[in-house]
């Protein structure tokens, strides 16, 4: 039974460009929660998404970041000109229901140039 | 500002011995409460989580929660080198939403 699978592990991009960042959740889940840690820093949530919606946006930044969860296919966490300070780890989570423990991927490591 | 603190080590305790991680929180909303366990470079993994005041065990893990106090814990007994971690609260906030403390880092001497 496979977990929570996010791709890519690592991601190196330049100043300016875009990140795209994937996540499947578990089979059965279709509760998809993402989370940002940076650099001693605690996990920080960001985005809460059931299948086509957004449920709960406000750990997101307003302007670059944008996230989506379509009927089909994986979510998808995109960052728009990207900068420095959006180096991290993000993490992916899923549950069954949003009262169920989230389990989470092994994350993505973003690194910007 | 919703808090979670977390005592941040490195806690070290000999293998062998009874590992004890604290943790407290501002949002007395929280209803649920979440251990994960964080190798270094590596994604969090749930532990334990518990709902009620008092005492729940898991195998060698036993987690406490004292509402009153806004307190949880988390008791490792028969502590292993395996277990040498970070060790992360999250309290849940609201339905879904967890607030994280930034861990606790356990070294468990062989």
């Amino acid at each position: 039974n496979a977990g929570v699978m996010q791709n890519p592990r690592h991601l190196v991009r330049r100043r300016g460009q875009e990140a795209r960042l994937r996540c499947s959740p578990m089979k059965g889940h279709s509760h998809v929660y993402w989370y940002r840690q940076l650099p001693e820093e605690g996990l920080k949530f960001m985005v809460y998404l059931q299948k086509e919606n957004i449920i709960d946006e406000s750990g997101m930044p307003k302007e670059r970041f944008s996230a989506e969860f379509p009927k089909e296919g994986p979510s998808i966490l995109r960052i728009q000109q990207v900068v420095r300070g959006d180096s991290a780890a993000y993490f992916c989570a899923s549950s069954p229901t949003d009262t169920q423990p989230q389990h989470f991927g092994d994350g993505t490591r973003l690194s910007i140039l | 500002q919703k808090e979670v603190e977390q005592n941040s080590g490195p806690l070290s305790v000999p293998e062998g011995a009874i590992a004890s991680l604290n943790c407290t929180y501002s949002d007395r909303g929280s209803q649920s409460f979440f251990w994960y366990r964080q190798y270094s470079g590596k994604s969090p993994e749930l532990i334990m989580f518990i709902y009620s005041n008092g005492d729940k065990e898991d195998g060698r893990f036993t987690a406490q929660l004292n509402k009153a106090s806004q307190y949880v814990s988390l008791l490792i007994r028969d502590s292993q080198p395996s277990d040498s971690a970070t060790y992360l609260c999250a309290p849940k906030t609201g339905s879904y939403q967890l607030t994280f403390g930034k861990g606790t880092k356990l070294s468990v001497i062989p």
